[in-house]
């Protein structure tokens, strides 16, 4: 069946430290992938996406990479700040008419000034 | 508008009563989904509207009855909960079910209502 697997938080870096959140995922043909933030006390936001092989989905300085012959799509940063203390989730959406999420175990990440 | 708004925010209710819960869309998406999220977990999928019809329970207990009644709105009507039923529900919604467009199946979710059952 289809899974995610999230690297295991929580993940504590200085202010301007690099960042990566690693996701690895199993799914039969070719799924498409997100990355969604939580706040505290929030819902979820759509970070970035990526529907195909190789693309490369981007948004706020946060990057990742679909990639087919690793299974992965692994979220980076250049700089955090500490606004970017949040919960970071992982999902896939299985093609063929599937219309379930696979959701990450979630990744927290705290930021210090 | 790219937005989903749901009320109440918070909501504190006892085992006997009935409330509902409320979420709303105008973007024009025909499916919404209400999901589970206890604290430091994943959302979890309990239930699927496509087109204003139901498509999906996931085996959810009958104490949860949800209700769309047209395609901008989606209800959850909550009775004789149980203190363990306490988590965030999110509703989130998307253009549709078409796995093949994956475009479709990208979901935008609402804050939260922030459930506590006494």
């Amino acid at each position: 069946g289809n899974s995610v697997t999230q690297m295991e938080g929580p993940v504590t870096l200085s202010e301007e430290a690099f960042l990566t959140i690693n996701c690895t995922y199993t799914a039969t043909g070719y799924p498409s992938l997100f990355w969604y933030v939580q706040y505290p006390g929030e819902g979820l936001q759509l970070l970035l996406k990526a529907t195909k092989a190789d693309d490369k989905g981007s948004n706020k300085g946060f990057e990742a990479t679909y990639r087919k012959e690793t299974t992965s799509f692994h979220l980076e940063k250049g700089s955090v700040q500490v606004s970017d203390s949040a919960v970071y989730f992982c999902a896939l959406s299985a093609p063929g008419g599937t219309y379930k999420y696979i959701f990450g175990t979630g990744t927290r990440l705290k930021v210090l000034a | 508008d790219t937005e989903v708004t749901q009320t109440p925010k918070h909501l504190v209710m006892g085992m006997t009563n009935k409330k509902s819960l409320k979420c709303e869309q105008h973007m024009g998406h025909r499916a919404m989904y209400w999901y589970k999220q206890k604290a430091k977990k994943p959302p979890e999928l309990m239930f699927v509207y496509s087109y204003e019809k139901l498509s999906i329970n996931e085996s959810v207990p009958s104490r949860f009855s949800p209700e769309c009644p047209n395609s901008s709105l989606l209800n959850l009507h909550l009775h004789a909960l149980q203190p363990e039923d306490s988590a965030l529900y999110l509703c989130a919604s998307s253009q549709g079910l078409a796995g093949f467009v994956s475009s479709y199946n990208e979901q935008f979710f609402g804050p939260g209502t922030r459930l506590t059952v006494l």
